[in-house]
């Protein structure tokens, strides 16, 4: 079954606004990954967070992950067009697999 | 220069046709893999392949063979192509062993409509 779910699936901002991500799963983890796809192209690889880790950042991305709750957020801070794409959570348990899930696409408006 | 690539991008055909869709990756990564992303983006992998051994396989029909010639390179085949079967395919890469501890590299996309 699917692991990670984002919230929200969609989400508007303006150019200069901070935009946050939430992913929940449901099973244990080793780790958290969070993606970026821009319309048309592969995944980007962003941030990964192992369970035994609850704050990570990269630029101007912070990734929180909250084992207890079973969930993550992905922080993007002073957006940018450039932004725009949509950003998917994975998981990694046991097998050599990402779980992935379903994505929030953002929207910077300029 | 180009880590994971894909041809072809584009590959639009009928049903009950088989179609291959190559892929390479120049990282010197062992593990490869092929996902399958819907048309509401929902990604999920089909296939793993270490150093040339099938790894994963997740319940995909037989009518999907992976083929692995060398580390550098997994190809997907598809026999009798279905209409479901319309979607874009991701081709990926990881580092040795420990595949998805690391973070997977991936292709551009092979978007696949049948008609």
């Amino acid at each position: 079954s699917q692991q990670g779910e984002e919230d929200p699936q969609a989400l508007s901002i303006q150019e200069g606004e901070n935009a946050t991500m939430n992913c929940s799963y449901k099973t244990s983890i080793n780790n958290l990954q969070w993606y970026r796809q821009n319309s048309g192209r592969g995944l980007v690889h962003l941030i990964l967070i192992r369970s035994n880790e609850r704050e990570k950042h990269s630029g101007r991305l912070r990734v929180t992950l909250d084992t207890s709750k079973k969930s993550s957020s992905l922080l993007i801070t002073a957006s940018r067009a450039a932004d725009t794409a949509s950003y998917f959570c994975a998981t990694v348990k046991g097998a050599q697999k990402l779980v992935f899930g379903q994505g929030t696409r953002l929207t910077i408006n300029p | 220069d180009t880590a994971v690539s894909q041809t072809p991008k584009y590959l639009v055909t009928q049903m009950g046709n088989d179609k291959s869709i190559k892929c390479e990756q120049n990282l010197g990564h062992d593990t490869m893999y092929w996902y399958k992303q819907d048309s509401k983006k929902f990604l999920k992998i089909m296939f793993s392949y270490n150093n040339k051994e099938l790894i994963i396989n997740e319940t995909v029909p037989n009518r999907f063979s992976p083929k692995s010639p060398d580390k550098a390179h997994l190809n997907l085949h598809i026999n009798s192509l279905e209409l479901g079967d319309s979607a874009v395919y991701f081709c990926a890469s990881s580092p040795q062993g420990q595949g998805s501890y690391n973070e997977q590299f991936f292709g551009p996309g092979t978007r696949l409509t049948v008609l």
